[in-house]
């Protein structure tokens, strides 16, 4: 059974820092990555997505990186501001059984001026 | 649509009534997913539909659980009975056909059982 871990859980950082949130993966085989922000009573918006057989995505200061071999993913954070702060989503759509979504708890992030 | 439309935004109902959550996907997207999200936890997955089928429901948590889509579109979700631990955020995604497809949610049902 797939397991999404996030590290940190919470993340409190200063206007103008670039950050680093983590994800890990127990089972490799997987489709795709996908990095998800949630602010506080809303959905989720996608914010990128990484192939298997893809190493990064970029999306302007947003960069995720997927090493499956070893299980992790990481989104880089560029410059941060407070508008960035929320709730970070990292999920797995595996590539056994009908490749739903499986989600880490998130880490939620705190941006101050 | 221009994105996932859930209804209602937010539910208040008594304990032991049934309620119907609604889920109208992107138009196009045949596969359609629900999550739930209870306070502090993590995202559940409940149940995803290609098409009309529902190839895996094996998230439903109890047989007071239930969902359908009609017309490869609309999907609704019904709880029975409710408890009071049904209180929680249900999500509703949708994607194209391809497994290599993003997946886009809804902004979700808040239930709350009293």
């Amino acid at each position: 059974k797939q397991e999404v871990t996030q590290i940190p859980a919470a993340l409190s950082v200063p206007e103008g820092e670039n950050l680093v949130l983590n994800c890990s993966f127990t089972d490799s085989a997987i489709y795709n990555l996908q990095w998800f922000r949630q602010d506080p009573g809303k959905g989720l918006t996608s914010l990128l997505l990484i192939q298997s057989s893809q190493r990064e995505q970029t999306s302007g200061r947003l960069n995720a990186s997927l090493d499956k071999s070893s299980g992790r993913s990481t989104l880089y954070i560029a410059a941060s501001q407070p508008g960035d702060s929320a709730t970070y989503l990292c999920a797995v759509r595996s590539n056994s059984g009908y490749s739903t979504l499986t989600f880490g708890k998130g880490t939620m992030l705190l941006v101050s001026p | 649509g221009a994105g996932v439309s859930q209804s209602p935004s937010n539910k208040v109902t008594e304990k032991g009534k049934d309620v119907e959550l609604r889920c109208d996907p992107i138009s196009g997207h045949t596969a359609l997913y629900w999550y739930r999200q209870s306070l502090g936890q993590g995202l559940e997955f409940l149940i995803y539909f290609q098409g009309n089928s529902a190839p895996d429901k094996s998230g439903l948590p109890s047989d007071r659980f239930s969902a359908e889509r009609t017309g490869g579109s609309v999907s609704t979700l019904t709880i029975q009975r409710t408890q009071q631990e049904d209180s929680a955020v249900y999500l509703c995604a949708s994607s194209l056909l391809s497994t290599g497809n993003t997946i886009y949610f809804g902004e979700g049902s808040w239930l709350t059982v009293v």
